[in-house]
């Protein structure tokens, strides 16, 4: 258990409508990461921080921002909900040398109506 | 330019039978390769880890995977199989030195009969 909570847990919301999630994290961990879960694509990165007020694009920002002004938190938003942003989303932290272990947290199902 | 192919989407085997899980992977670097459980509605649960030590690696519940350089690939397996391994599978790497840049690969479901 990394101590990561996600929050909401489940959310229904309708196209055009702004949702951010949020990733809380209870152990000073420098990255953290937001991935999109989608059948047939396994999980592709969304975000990423290493560190407060630094973030980095991964391979499917495209309508995503993201900010954190908190070492404990990561928020994930989704500006103008599309039907395509239906998915599970995990946000995840890094532990190692090298920061190269990734543990993830329980999630969040997302629904655009 | 990193990848990894799950060969079988979906694995079917019979309670105490081998598991067999396959990953190939391609990187231009020498990755660090990992091996996911997730459970119905749960996160992601790391079930090893291959990052440069030894070639074979054991992880939890009885999972092993082995690394094989000339094969590029990184098969998990188990022994036999129980009702309770039940779940999708991912592998994914990254490279070495700083990899926090973590390619997935497209899952494979594995079911256990009975």
């Amino acid at each position: 258990d990394a101590g990561i909570t996600q929050s909401p847990r489940h959310k229904v919301t309708e196209t055009g409508t702004p949702v951010t999630l949020r990733c809380h994290q209870t152990e000073n961990h420098r990255y953290m990461y937001w991935y999109r879960q989608d059948p047939g694509h396994g999980l592709r990165l969304i975000h990423y921080s290493y560190g407060v007020k630094d973030t980095d694009k991964g391979e499917v920002s495209d309508g995503y921002s993201v900010s954190r002004s908190k070492t404990e938190d990561f928020l994930l938003t989704l500006e103008s909900a599309t039907s395509s942003q239906t998915s599970v989303y995990f946000c995840a932290i890094s532990e190692g040398a090298e920061q190269e272990t990734q543990y993830f947290g329980p999630g969040t199902r997302l629904l655009v109506l | 330019a990193q990848s990894v192919t799950q060969l079988g989407s979906h694995v079917s085997v019979s309670e105490g039978a081998l598991v067999l899980l396959r990953c190939n992977y391609s990187s231009s670097v020498p990755p660090y390769l990992f091996w996911y459980v997730q459970y119905p509605n749960q996160g992601l649960q790391l079930l090893l880890k291959y990052t440069s030590a030894a070639t074979l690696v054991k992880g939890i519940n009885g999972f092993e995977a082995e690394f094989k350089k000339s094969e590029t690939s990184f098969h998990l397996t188990k022994p036999s199989a129980h009702m309770s391994d039940a779940a999708e599978y991912f592998c994914a790497v990254s490279p070495t030195g700083g990899g926090n840049k973590l390619t997935f690969g497209t899952g494979t479901q594995l079911k256990v009969e009975l």
